[in-house]
């Protein structure tokens, strides 16, 4: 069984950072490219960034660009999510997402973490 | 930039009701499209790829249509279990990442 576990989430100050976390279990996490998917509260879904099987393309949102960085390990089965320079309006469940396959494009997403909150308030 | 539309904002159905959703993209996008349905505090779930291609496990109830800039999430008769939210998400098209329309609510009438 796929299994998609977020950690990490919590409340920080305008200006902090966070690391978030995604432990993948029930497939061969080394073949997939994985992504990052945000929901604000009461808001509609915002993909954030991606990378592929080999970490050797690597997107992010424009709205995230130079503050976050997507990163994996293969050996670990895990993703993760530096977050920098964090701002009120990044305040969001964070979502870990599968993407269909491994390679250099972004598809559709077969398989989503239960979601970690993070909350930017002072 | 591309961009995502979907209508209505929000549908008031009742159960057995035929649903249809349509989500419009501001260029052409192939079959490039994803359907999802999420329910308060849940993930999103995935039920149709390439336009028009179930999920395996997702109803036959739900189809999905359309290519080019227009598509359509149709669900034949609705279920108690239906009511939700529902987006739609463009891929492999023109710029790295993906983009979901705003989503369109499913409430009981």
């Amino acid at each position: 069984e796929v299994q998609l576990v977020e950690s990490g989430g919590g409340l920080v100050k305008p200006g902090g950072s966070l690391r978030l976390s995604c432990a993948a279990s029930g497939f061969t996490f080394s073949s997939y490219s994985m992504n990052w998917v945000r929901q604000a509260p009461g808001k509609g879904l915002e993909w954030v960034s991606s990378i592929s099987s080999s970490s050797s393309y690597i997107y992010y949102a424009d709205s995230v660009k130079g503050r976050f960085t997507i990163s994996r390990d293969n050996a670990k089965n895990s993703l993760y999510l530096q977050m920098n320079s964090l701002r009120a309006e990044d305040t969001a469940v964070y979502y870990c997402a599968r993407d269909f396959h491994g390679g250099k494009e972004t598809y559709y997403f077969d398989y989503w973490g239960q979601g970690t909150l993070v909350t930017v308030s002072s | 930039d591309i961009q995502m539309t979907q209508s209505p904002s929000t549908l008031s159905a009742s159960v057995g009701d035929r649903v249809t959703i349509t989500c419009r993209a501001s260029q052409s996008i192939s079959s490039w499209l994803a359907w999802y349905q999420q329910k308060p505090g849940k993930a999103p779930k995935l039920l149709i790829y390439k336009a028009s291609s179930l999920e395996s496990g997702v109803p036959s109830r739900f189809s999905g249509s359309g290519s080019g800039t227009e598509f359509t999430l149709t669900i034949s008769s609705l279920q108690p279990d239906d009511f939700a939210t529902y987006y739609c998400q463009q891929y492999n098209s023109y710029s790295p990442g993906a983009l979901f329309g705003q989503g369109t609510k499913v409430e009981i009438k």
